[in-house]
């Protein structure tokens, strides 16, 4: 089973600043099956990106994915005030079929 | 607009049953796979269940494989999740989400997009 691992756990910047947040997988991830999520507090997951570095429909370009085999990062360019939230990835693997996710990265105002 | 909207969460006692329902609305509903992802209060994400287009191909995690059952109804455009035996453990909010694979078949979706606001089941004595 494939295990992703999200860091920093937590990650304290201002509204303005530039968020690189980082996703590591214990081994090669297709990229095509690389997604991330923004949580709000008591809001379901919104999808940001998939395969890894395609935004979702209606997600500003101030949002980036990137990365391939193991070591993939999603970058906010400038933290707008509604981007603090929590940021999870989640990759697919095939067979069999199982969605694995990260323990997420908290972005919140320094 | 894409709409999922579950119900049927609540408090129930270890050992006892609860049967989840999510609505869809705003897409072809029998056109593609659906999946059920719980999240326990303050942890992380976990995916539970999903089933394709027809029914005709089902997955579930093993910590409820046994002890769940998925299920739809594409004339109510609706879909469920029979959750026996509970366990504190499966104390958690549980979202119904999409597949983006328009074959319907749930183990092509490689994400999900939308996801439901979620329905909490709390498992206590």
């Amino acid at each position: 089973e494939i295990v992703l691992t999200q860091s920093p756990g937590t990650l304290s910047l201002s509204p303005g600043e530039r968020a690189t947040l980082s996703c590591r997988a214990s081994q090669s991830v297709n990229s095509n099956y690389l997604a991330w999520y923004q949580q709000k507090p008591g809001q379901a997951p919104r999808l940001l990106i998939y395969g890894a570095s395609n935004r979702a429909t209606g997600i500003p370009d101030r949002f980036s994915g990137s990365g391939s085999g193991t070591d993939f990062t999603l970058t906010i360019s400038r933290l707008e005030p509604e981007d603090f939230a929590v940021y999870y990835c989640q990759q697919f693997g095939s067979s069999p079929p199982k969605w694995t996710f990260g323990q997420g990265t908290k972005v919140e105002t320094k | 607009e894409v709409q999922l909207v579950e119900s049927g969460g609540g408090l129930v006692q270890p050992g006892r049953s609860l049967r989840l329902s999510c609505a869809a609305s705003g897409f072809t509903f029998d056109d593609y796979a659906m999946h059920w992802v719980r999240q326990a209060p303050g942890k992380g994400l976990e995916w539970v269940s999903g089933i394709s287009w027809n029914s005709g191909r089902i997955g579930y995690a093993d910590s409820v494989k046994g002890r769940f059952t998925i299920s739809r109804d594409n004339a109510k455009k609706s879909l469920y999740l029979q959750m026996n035996s509970l366990r504190v453990e499966d104390t958690a909010f549980y979202y119904c989400a999409k597949g983006p694979d328009s074959t319907g078949h749930y183990e092509r979706d490689n994400w999900f997009d939308p996801w439901g606001q979620g329905t909490l089941v709390t498992v206590s004595a």
